[in-house]
């Protein structure tokens, strides 16, 4: 069993939709719960970054962490043609430990 | 606030040769961590620096080595180089590691 696992779509939503992208992971040290947006031939770009179980709201991105169920989720509001990227949840266990990727979620919204 | 500066963007190589990578973190970022991205493994860890102290190791072979400088500057060198080394690879900059991780935008290297 993989560590992190996410689903690789794709996904296609209209203009607008809300979408819910999710992770699921099996190590219960994770600690650190990141989101990544990466468009195609550049660097990930830090979305939300979370630390333990709760949830956390940045403009039309709302992250969610549920350590007991070991699933975190990244909600996006009102989803913009520009939002069409590949996602990757990360996590850590803390400081001097690799950040653990899933394999990323394709994204597309058409408008 | 200036970002993570990878060096080269591209490069070409011949299997057998060596590559040096380099990455300039944020300004008062320690920790820099370094990633291989392939389309079939997504993205995998390779080391993590920390003041000049390698703290973390993936599961890649010894031609898979890295330094970092006294300015957290840091460099990643493959030797005898493969045609499955063919990548992005990735530079990660932060605070300790733990925090948040800013990437730069990659070395895409090609071996051929």
């Amino acid at each position: 069993q993989k560590e992190v696992e996410q689903d690789p779509g794709p996904l296609s939503v209209p203009e607008g939709a809300i979408v819910s992208l999710n992770c699921t992971y099996s190590n219960s040290a994770f600690q650190y719960f990141m989101w990544y947006r990466q468009y195609s031939r550049k660097g990930p770009e830090l979305l939300m970054y979370t630390y333990s179980s709760g949830n956390k709201e940045d403009g039309r991105f709302t992250a969610q962490v549920d350590k007991s169920s070991k699933y975190i989720s990244l909600f996006i509001r009102d989803s913009q043609p520009s939002d069409s990227a590949t996602y990757l949840c990360a996590m850590s266990k803390g400081a001097g430990t690799a950040l653990i990727f899933g394999k990323g979620t394709t994204l597309s919204v058409s408008s | 606030k200036a970002g993570v500066t990878q060096t080269p963007r591209y490069l070409i190589k011949t299997r057998g040769q060596q590559v040096t990578l380099s990455c300039s973190p944020i300004s008062g970022h320690r920790s820099v961590s370094w990633y291989q991205q392939t389309p079939g493994q997504g993205l995998q860890f390779l080391f993590e620096y920390f003041s000049e102290t390698q703290r973390n190791k993936g599961n890649f072979p010894g031609r898979f080595s890295g330094r970092q400088f006294s300015n957290s500057r840091s460099e990643m060198n493959v030797s005898t180089l493969e045609l499955g080394d063919s990548a992005l690879y990735l530079c990660a900059s932060s605070l300790d590691n733990a925090r948040e991780a800013f990437f730069g935008q990659g070395t895409r290297l090609t071996v051929v």
